[in-house]
């Protein structure tokens, strides 16, 4: 399977625990983006990464967030001190740049529950 | 304030028939706009897009139309089939694409009816 990859699927933690969640893009694609959902909305953009750098990040990432590519291909996306306000599906999607048009291609997602 | 607009939560549409789902944007930023299907408990996946530049594209059973003037597009679907029961988002994105991510609706609920 060459799509995009998120591990894991399912994550309950309690609050104020840490938790990281994985994605591997899509080998050739050099830009990978986070999305978050909650019910009812649509995705909600996050951060993203071209190559290994960090270029945006929303306002939606409070300093609780960090998100790494060490090497340009998997990414992770730690939680520290979690609220119950921040459960929600965790999306993760990779793109190739372009001059324009690039379309974004989703994983399966990590669905987080903060109890 | 929303940036990408789907007003219409639920459609239901029968086997056979034709579906349309709408959406509008503010933003005349947008330069590309993207329409994807969702399951519960899976990510969305990519149908099709349209450029500024065109006022439709197709693929297959799928047609997206794009009107700038009026910041409006759809999505035709014909003919519809059961599959097709999902959750349907429209979203779009600057010049570019990567600085603010894409800007997504909320979602229409398609349910194909037999």
């Amino acid at each position: 399977d060459t799509g995009v990859s998120q591990d894991p699927r399912h994550k309950i933690t309690k609050r104020g625990q840490n938790v990281t969640f994985r994605c591997d893009p899509i080998s050739e694609h050099n830009r990978l983006y986070w999305y978050r959902q909650t019910l009812g909305q649509g995705p909600e953009f996050l951060t993203y990464f071209q190559n290994e750098a960090q270029l945006e990040k929303s306002r939606l990432l409070s300093d609780r967030f960090s998100a790494e590519r060490p090497k340009g291909s998997f990414s992770t996306l730690e939680i520290q001190r979690t609220e119950q306000g921040d459960s929600a599906m965790y999306l993760c999607a990779s793109s190739l740049a372009g001059i324009s048009g690039e379309t974004q291609y989703f994983g399966p997602g990590t669905r987080l529950l903060v109890l | 304030d929303q940036q990408v607009k789907q007003n219409s939560p639920s459609l239901s549409v029968q086997e056979g028939r034709i579906s349309i789902l709408n959406c509008d944007y503010t933003n005349s930023m947008f330069d590309y706009f993207l329409w994807y299907k969702k399951y519960p408990a899976e990510g969305p996946t990519f149908l099709i897009s349209i450029s500024s530049i065109k006022d439709k594209n197709e693929d297959g059973r799928f047609t997206v139309f794009l009107n700038k003037s009026a910041k409006h597009l759809s999505l035709h679907i014909v003919p519809s089939q059961p599959g097709d029961s999902a959750v349907y988002f429209c979203a779009a994105s600057g010049v570019g694409g990567g600085a603010d991510g894409l800007t997504f609706g909320k979602g229409t609920h398609l349910i194909i009816q037999p």
